[in-house]
């Protein structure tokens, strides 16, 4: 089973914030948080990662809690070719395959 | 920016028959990893390679799996006697570094057994 638990969906509007949240309460110390997005069935695209600092990329905003049991994508201006299927995986401890779930399915309204 | 691809896009098949998916990971990169998604489902760990090894292998990769990197550049996977419960999309993926390394995905293969 996966380690991460997210919201099934959620929806925003074009040109907001998009805020995705994961509760990954298991986390191992060194266990990096990794945010993939999923379009139509395409490959998974990678986003952002980190481990216990907030990290921001061209594409997204991570924010880690200081517990690490947490963590949350931000989409700074979500427009609607951000509507996908957000997936926040742990990386399994002892091996380096990905446990997908369901992830957050983001509908981003016009 | 280089990116992982697949081949073929669509794959139609007879159940029973072989099928060869093939990827062509990014140039640098040392591990290996097949996923699939059956339609409307989770995407699921098969395999991860490296070193011409195996390195794990999910219970989902049974004996009619296989994987092979026949040469420096490709990655392929092997289904000897499909069946009609192996009809998904198909992904490869890569990493530079096993570990905390990302893993960057191909597009996919479709694969229909009728």
């Amino acid at each position: 089973d996966a380690k991460t638990t997210q919201p099934p969906s959620m929806d925003c509007a074009e040109g907001r914030a998009a805020n995705l949240p994961c509760n990954h309460s298991t986390i191992s110390g060194n266990e990096y948080v990794y945010w993939y997005r999923q379009i139509h069935s395409q490959g998974p695209q990678y986003i952002i990662h980190g481990l216990k600092n907030n990290e921001t990329n061209e594409m997204a905003s991570l924010i880690i809690t200081e517990d690490r049991k947490s963590s949350t994508l931000i989409l700074p201006h979500a427009t609607l070719r951000d509507t996908a299927v957000y997936y926040c995986i742990v990386s399994f401890k002892g091996t380096y395959k990905y446990i997908f779930g369901t992830g957050t399915r983001l509908k981003v309204l016009a | 920016e280089p990116e992982v691809t697949q081949t073929p896009s669509h794959q139609v098949t007879q159940m029973g028959q072989e099928v060869i998916l093939r990827c062509v990971p990014i140039s640098n990169h040392l591990y290996f990893y097949w996923y699939r998604q059956i339609l409307g489902q989770k995407v699921e760990f098969l395999v991860s390679f490296y070193n011409n090894e195996i390195s794990e292998k999910s219970e989902i990769f049974d004996d009619q799996f296989s994987v092979e990197r026949p040469d420096g550049s490709n990655f392929t996977l092997k289904i000897r006697s499909t069946k009609l419960e192996d009809s998904a999309m198909y992904f490869c993926a890569s990493s530079e570094l096993e570990g905390r390394e990302t893993q960057y995905f191909g597009p996919g293969t479709r694969l229909l057994v009728l």
